[in-house]
């Protein structure tokens, strides 16, 4: 247990509805991370949020996804009209003060199936 | 080509031999990371290298900024290493922090 979680762990859903999941990162830890993986690839950036602000969000993150974190403190990360594409298992990572040289600590993640 | 590479793919080994998996990135780095994953997805980070050897109980990493590559060493290994092992790099500038991920290497571990 790294100390991150997330919620739900599993989610199987219909096209076009929409779903949210959450992120509970280290409680001091300033910065998070959305990550997305695909089946028998390696994990790929989508945003990140220094406390509450969201610094940067990668050209994967269509306007069909949005996350937040109130202040600073979980995040939410919500696909609408999902498409079958967007199967993959999303990972959130924490650490201190986002620096190049620290680590990283990962939740267990959320499977998404997109039926 | 990925920014980041790994090698090999798939690795399968007999308990208590050793074992190399590499790592080769194209852009400039802040810090290069190896991390492991078992199935149902959990990722652990094992090393965070920006120069030199680190070692922890029987891994090894290494990193060659100058040639821009790094490896990491498990010496005599056992089924429970079995996972996807993972080297990532976060590079400076204004994406400070960020990873950016290999496709990973699949380690299975016979006893």
């Amino acid at each position: 247990d790294t100390g991150v979680s997330q919620d739900p762990r599993h989610k199987i859903t219909k096209r076009g509805q929409n779903v949210t999941f959450r992120c509970d990162p280290i409680s001091e830890h300033n910065r998070l991370y959305w990550y997305r993986q695909t089946l028998g690839q390696g994990p790929e950036f989508l945003t990140y949020f220094q406390n509450e602000a969201q610094l940067e969000k990668s050209r994967l993150l269509s306007d069909r996804f949005s996350a937040e974190r109130p202040k600073g403190s979980f995040s939410t990360l919500e696909i609408q009209r999902t498409e079958q594409g967007d199967s993959a298992m999303y990972l959130c990572a924490s650490s201190p003060n986002g620096g190049a040289q620290e680590t990283q600590y990962f939740g267990p993640g959320t499977r998404l199936l997109v039926l | 080509k990925n920014e980041v590479e790994q090698s090999p793919q798939n690795l399968t080994a007999q308990e208590g031999e050793f074992i190399t998996i590499n790592c080769s990135y194209s852009v400039g780095i802040s810090a290069l990371h190896w991390l492991q994953q078992h199935p149902g997805g959990g990722i652990v980070s094992l090393f965070m290298l920006s120069s030199g050897k680190k070692k922890h109980g029987r891994l090894i990493a290494t990193i060659n900024i100058q040639e821009k590559h790094s490896s990491l060493h498990i010496t005599a290994s056992h089924p429970r290493d079995s996972a996807v092992y993972i080297c990532a790099v976060s590079a400076g500038g204004t994406s400070y922090g960020k990873l950016t991920f290999g496709q990973g290497t699949i380690l299975t571990v016979h006893p």
